[in-house]
Parts: structure tokens; sequence; C-alpha cells
């Protein structure tokens, strides 16, 4: 089993929803939570880091934790077609190496 | 700032050559990291540096690949004998220990195609 599962999808929104994405891990000792964007052949662009439980927000981006349930979460408002891409999340203990979820590839419809 | 960057942005190369890939991270960073990443699937560390010191290396790091930072700047991958199964995109990542969270920014990576 995964240390971080995270659905593939791929998740189908029309323009101007709300974009749920979320990820489940295991490992206890993860600390820092971050989600990062994915554009086709491109590397991946940091969009929200998250340290403690509760939510943290910034513009159309508000990013959910949960260490109780071990269970993060990323809510995209007023979604954009450019918002297409692959979101990843991704964990870290102690400001070391990166663990991420497969990532969810989300298409965001005109 | 002008981000991280990673040459080359893309090689393709014979089974059996060797090749070697160069990132140059974040002036001041002095963590720097490297990550492979497979069709579908999120990226995998591979192995960290701390200035010049290779402080962690993933068992995904095989006997065939090296890895160094000479002068605590930019890092070499270099990846001898290379095998189809090697063809993946490879990202450099760096971070600085100013930063409260040791957030690491991405390059642009290097794709590699095994033939």
């Amino acid at each position: 089993q995964k240390e971080v599962e995270q659905d593939p999808g791929p998740l189908s929104v029309p323009e101007g929803a709300i974009v749920s994405l979320n990820c489940t891990y295991s490992n206890s000792a993860f600390q820092y939570f971050m989600w990062y964007r994915q554009y086709s052949r491109k590397g991946p662009e940091l969009l929200m880091y998250t340290y403690s439980s509760g939510n943290k927000e910034d513009g159309r981006f508000t990013a959910q934790v949960d260490k109780s349930s071990k269970y993060i979460s990323l809510f995209i408002r007023d979604s954009q077609p450019s918002d297409s891409a692959t979101y990843l999340c991704a964990m870290q203990a102690a400001g070391n190496k990166l663990t991420f979820g497969g990532g969810t590839r989300v298409l965001v419809k005109p | 700032d002008t981000g991280v960057s990673q040459n080359p942005r893309h090689k393709i190369t014979k089974r059996g050559q060797n090749v070697t890939f160069r990132c140059d991270p974040i002036s001041e960073h002095n963590r720097l990291y490297w990550y492979r990443q497979t069709l579908g699937q999120g990226p995998e560390f591979l192995t960290y540096f701390q200035n010049e010191a290779q402080l962690e290396k993933s068992r995904l790091l095989s006997d065939r690949f090296s890895a160094e930072r000479p002068k605590g700047s930019f890092s070499t991958l270099e990846i001898q004998r290379t095998e189809q199964g090697d063809s993946a995109m490879y990202l450099c990542a760096s971070s600085s220990p100013l930063l409260p969270t040791y957030e690491q920014y991405f390059g642009p990576g290097t794709r590699l195609t095994v033939t």
C-alpha cells in the first residue's frame, strides 16, 4: 500500500464550478503538506503548503488538513479552463524529501 | 530570481549509452533534490544534497546512477548503461532553510527516452 493515496481521476467540471481534490496518507511522521499543479510535460508548480490541521486560503485556493483522519483537501473556487492540469499532493517529514500522491487529472470545460 | 533550470530538456539515447543531466538551483538555495516521474505517476525521490554533501539516497538509485554537487551549486545526475526502464522525466528541485517549511521549487525537468 502506498504511503499517499490520491484518486487519479480524470475529474471533469464545468467552468465556474468548485473543484474538490483530496489525498489520504498513512505515515504519522508527515508534518508538512503541499499541493502542486503540473501541466503536461512541465515541472510541478507549488500552489499551497500547510503545516497544522485546519484551513488555509490563498485567492481561489483553499487547503485543508485533518491530521487526526490523515486526510488533506484542496478546493479551487470559480474554476477556469486554465486550471486544467494534474494536481499532486505532497507530504514531508522534517524538511526533507517529498512523498507524492499519484496525481489527479482535472479538466475544466468552458 | 530565475528559478530552477535543467538541461537538456529532452534526451533520446540508445540502450546501453551513458547520459548526464544538469540542474542549476535557485541561487542561495542550499538544498537540491532529484526526483523521477513516470507517466501517470507522481514524482519519486531519488537523492538530495545539502550544499555539496549527499545526505540521502533512495533504493531507486541503483549502482548505475550517480549524482554530484561538487561546489554546492549546480548538480549533475549520470545514468550509466541506460535501460528502457530508465525512460522517465527527471526532476530537480531546490529549497532553502530560510523558508519555514522547506518548500521545494521544481525545474522543468529532463525527459529521457531510451530506445
